[in-house]
């Protein structure tokens, strides 16, 4: 069964410096999404993107992330500047848009900043 | 702003029957989820069912939808341990942006399946 993937399976990074999560969707779908789990809490959605644009985006998601879909299959999540509070399990997922109810999640980057 | 509420833990033995319960706040919900975690893999779909419908059954999953009561469950039969994981549940807000599927997550209910 096709899968997103997501690498690395886990990112240390020094405070203050910038990291790029990776994941490739599953190639027929057409929204690609970023979530993250801190430690004990709820999975929380981030941001949305859907033809080659931002189409939601929490509260969250400010200007410190950003996105990127660099080519036909990598979508990338980039944060700047990381903070403590920015450690966390981030979880790339997609769909197929249209009807496409079945969001699909990949294993997630467990980011750790030091 | 909507909200997803489990009970953490659940215990059950080998063979019985697992009943996962979820309620939500948004009567808006379109789509309602059930993923399970194993430990150090990723969300995997279990099985989700819309908001128009009652119940749905999946092999050994059964979905029950109760709208007015804003109260989902997933219902496992002959648990194995294997089954032993972590449960989410999770809706999808009304339809926004096309087909964004903007997930609203539960807490998670840790499951033990003793042999």
């Amino acid at each position: 069964e096709p899968e997103v993937t997501q690498t690395p399976s886990h990112q240390v990074t020094q405070m203050g410096q910038e990291v790029i999560l990776r994941c490739v969707p599953i190639s027929n779908h057409l929204y690609f999404y970023w979530y993250r789990q801190i430690l004990g809490q709820k999975v929380e959605f981030l941001v949305s993107f859907y033809n080659n644009e931002i189409s939601e985006k929490s509260e969250i998601f400010d200007d410190q992330f950003s996105v990127e879909r660099p080519d036909g299959s990598n979508f990338t999540l980039k944060i700047r500047s990381t903070k403590l509070e920015d450690s966390a399990m981030y979880f790339c997922a997609s769909n197929e848009g249209g009807f496409g109810e079945k969001l699909f999640f990949g294993s997630g980057t467990q980011l750790s900043v030091l | 702003g909507e909200d997803v509420e489990q009970s953490l833990f659940l215990s059950v033995r080998e063979g019985d029957s697992s009943v996962i319960n979820c309620t939500y706040t948004d009567s808006s919900s379109t789509y309602l989820y059930w993923y399970k975690q194993e430990p150090g893999a990723g969300l995997q779909l279990l099985t989700y069912i819309f908001s128009n419908m009652d119940m749905k059954q999946d092999q050994r999953l059964t979905v029950l939808l109760n709208k007015k009561d804003k109260h989902l469950s997933l219902r496992i039969a002959d648990t194995q341990t294997g089954d032993s994981a972590i449960y989410f549940c999770a809706e999808s807000m009304g339809i926004s942006s096309g087909s964004a599927r903007q997930l609203t997550f539960g807490s998670g209910t840790q499951l033990t399946v003793l042999p």
